[in-house]
């Protein structure tokens, strides 16, 4: 079945770097949606690509969608602490009533101040 | 405001027991589902429900039954034969869309957590 992947599974930075986490599908996605989960939280819907080579900014964060829709990634510049948490990518999948969301498994984020 | 209310926070279960969490969502939402998230893990998909009186299994059905009376409500049995219920509990709603009802961004509540007594 369809798989999406994340990488990296863990990710630790000092305030102040940078941070990107891809996504990778194993078939072609409709969409690519982006959630953070913070520690003890639950997932916030971030944003939704739809159009081949997307590209949207959010303040500091920067998310993309692959020529091929395949694939994305979310880039946080001069991450904060705020930043820290979960974040999950999510496709579309299937047809008709079989029709779900596929989820990555998530990157963890770390920010030491 | 509008959102998606669980309850409890947290449940406590007895070996044999079956319990029910709660999902409420005044969102006027036509879909809505429910994930267990384990520790450290993504999300998986337990079942979901496309419209009132309808429902599907996702992927770890097995132990869990659901019901869609009411468009706002979409409670969540965990049965004694669950063997391992600890986990976190997320619902979650989206609308329909051009994405197609199921592929919309997903709105979640706040989850509750279930333990063994």
């Amino acid at each position: 079945g369809q798989q999406v992947m994340q990488i990296p599974q863990y990710q630790h930075v000092q305030e102040g770097e940078d941070f990107t986490t891809y996504c990778n599908s194993s078939t072609t996605l409709s969409n690519i949606q982006w959630y953070k989960q913070r520690p003890g939280g639950h997932p916030v819907f971030l944003i939704q690509l739809v159009k081949s080579g997307e590209v949207k900014k959010q303040k500091r964060l920067t998310f993309q969608f692959g020529e091929a829709k395949k694939n994305s990634s979310l880039h946080i510049t001069a991450t904060q602490t705020t930043d820290v948490g979960t974040y999950f990518c999510a496709g579309p999948s299937g047809a008709g009533n079989n029709r779900k969301l596929i989820w990555g498994l998530g990157t963890s984020l770390a920010v030491n101040p | 405001d509008g959102g998606i209310t669980q309850s409890p926070k947290y449940l406590f279960r007895k070996e044999g027991q079956n319990v029910t969490l709660s999902c409420e969502q005044n969102l006027n939402h036509d879909a809505m589902y429910w994930y267990r998230q384990d520790p450290g893990q993504g999300l998986r998909l337990i079942y979901y429900s496309q419209i009132v009186n309808d429902f599907q299994k996702g992927d770890i059905a097995e132990g869990y039954s659901v019901s869609r009376e009411k468009k706002e409500s979409f409670p969540l049995t965990v049965t004694s034969a669950q063997k391992n219920p600890t986990a976190f509990y997320l619902c979650a709603s989206s609308s329909s869309g051009t994405g197609g009802l199921m592929g919309q961004p997903q709105h979640f509540g706040d989850g509750t957590r279930l333990s063994i007594l």
